[in-house]
């Protein structure tokens, strides 16, 4: 079977930066992404890694590393917008699972 | 213009009816997704149609339905609904279906069976 680990909530301060991490089970594994979602809101598309190493995109970056199946997503200069929950997500065999999100709360 | 769109926003029903949610996508895609979030934000796939033909059927009770007229909608049928129906539904869209793809969700249909 899939499985997806991911804390469930961090917690941290504007302008820090944060480290949400993602740790995986799962056959035929093709890549890891990245999603944010917003309270009442619908999941949007952040990041994909589908090789080891850093991905970068303006204040978020994502790392994986497949021999340990883990990846992570890191939050820098962290903003009061940041407040969402982050999930991480693994596609196999036309199948995507999600894992269970993390609630990140920033505050002032 | 909205790229996913679902009707309606908010589904208050009774258990045993039957209702419909609907989905379009003007993103030209070729496959798009229904999706269930739980009360504990537990995101977890129902069906994945590509080009209007079913490629992805995770165990879901067979009272859900999907049907797609055409490639640009994916509609939800839901007959003889039960309280544990109550969740978020989501569609979903992405230009084929891969990890590389980045999927586009609509704004979500609330759904409380009473």
């Amino acid at each position: 079977g899939q499985s997806l680990e991911q804390p469930s909530e961090v917690t941290a301060v504007e302008g820090a930066i944060v480290q949400i991490n993602c740790t995986y089970q799962t056959s035929g594994f093709y890549g890891l992404s990245w999603y944010q979602q917003h309270d009442g809101g619908a999941p949007t598309f952040l990041s994909y890694n589908g090789l080891d190493g850093l991905e970068e995109t303006g204040r978020f970056s994502s790392f994986l590393s497949r021999s340990d199946s883990y990846g992570y997503l890191l939050l820098q200069e962290l903003q009061m917008k940041d407040s969402a929950s982050y999930f991480c997500a693994v596609y196999n065999f036309n199948k995507f699972y999600f894992g269970s999100g993390t609630k990140l709360n920033v505050k002032p | 213009d909205t790229a996913v769109s679902q009707t309606p926003k908010y589904l208050v029903t009774q258990m045993g009816n039957d209702k419909s949610i609907k989905c379009e996508q003007n993103l030209g895609h070729d496959t798009m997704y229904w999706y269930k979030q739980d009360s504990k934000k537990f995101l977890k796939i129902m069906f994945s149609y590509n080009n209007k033909e079913l490629i992805i059927n995770e165990t879901v009770p067979n009272r859900f339905s999907p049907k797609s007229p055409d490639k640009a909608h994916l509609n939800l049928h839901i007959n003889s609904l039960e309280l544990g129906d109550s969740a978020v539904y989501f569609c979903a869209s992405s230009q084929e279906a891969s990890i590389q793809e980045t999927q586009y969700f609509g704004p979500g249909t609330r759904l409380l069976v009473l």
